[in-house]
């Protein structure tokens, strides 16, 4: 079964541009999060989506979107694009978040640099 | 507010020698506790996971963490650390409908 495919896995923008970032959750699974990895700040909870509502959101400016397709494949958002955005962006997906007792598989994540 | 304390920053081990990851959190109640491993520019592996149960609880790659309710604490153990296990990890927990909150990593290097 293939894993959780982000793309692109390299990303070069501008202050002020906006970007989008995709990923494709392992077959099946209909829970997709995504989330920030910093050197300062460490891994940070961005949102949740399962069967295209967001179930959670982390403590993010509305610069942060995200959406969910029919499909489970989720995209994320960032507009205006600030210096402090640079990061390892990164997709888990899990097969039911309806209860506890489950496990998020990540993907490999997106590098964006902002410049 | 929930948290999670990984008080090693860097560890370093001879290859060989056995090792222990300290994971210490601050939840209400029994969260799900969780070790994952990120090689550089990877993304992070699941190493194991416990939900209830025995406390003991074994993972991939031959690593073990055991639920300490008492301490509040779940630390990752190998006997044995082999040169392909430096990486960093990570310690996370999460209680129902809630998200993962991780803490802040440790990094491993093995020395031979």
């Amino acid at each position: 079964k293939a894993g959780v495919t982000q793309t692109p896995r390299y990303l070069i923008k501008t202050r002020g541009q906006q970007v989008t970032l995709s990923c494709s959750p392992i077959s099946g699974h209909r829970s997709v999060s995504w989330y920030q990895q910093t050197p300062g700040q460490g891994l940070q909870f961005l949102f949740e989506y399962f069967s295209e509502t967001q179930r959670n959101k982390g403590n993010f400016p509305g610069r942060f979107s995200g959406r969910q397709f029919s499909n489970s494949r989720s995209e994320m958002n960032v507009s205006t694009l600030e210096l402090g955005d640079s990061a390892l962006y990164l997709c888990a997906s899990s097969s039911n978040p309806g209860q506890g007792f489950y496990e998020q598989y990540f993907g490999p994540g997106t590098r964006l640099t902002v410049t | 507010a929930q948290s999670v304390t990984q008080p090693d920053i860097h560890i370093t081990v001879s290859e060989g020698a056995s090792l222990e990851l300290r994971c210490n959190y601050s939840y209400g109640a029994t969260p799900y506790l969780f070790w994952y491993v990120q090689s550089p520019g990877q993304g992070l592996q699941l190493l194991l996971k416990y939900f209830s149960g025995d406390t003991l609880v074994q993972g991939i790659k031959g690593f073990e963490a055991e639920f300490k309710r008492s301490q509040s604490s779940f630390n990752l153990r190998k006997p044995s650390v082999h040169w392909s296990d430096a990486a960093e990890y990570f310690c996370a927990v999460r209680q129902a409908g809630t998200a993962l909150i991780f803490g802040k990593g440790t990094t491993l290097s093995v020395s031979s």
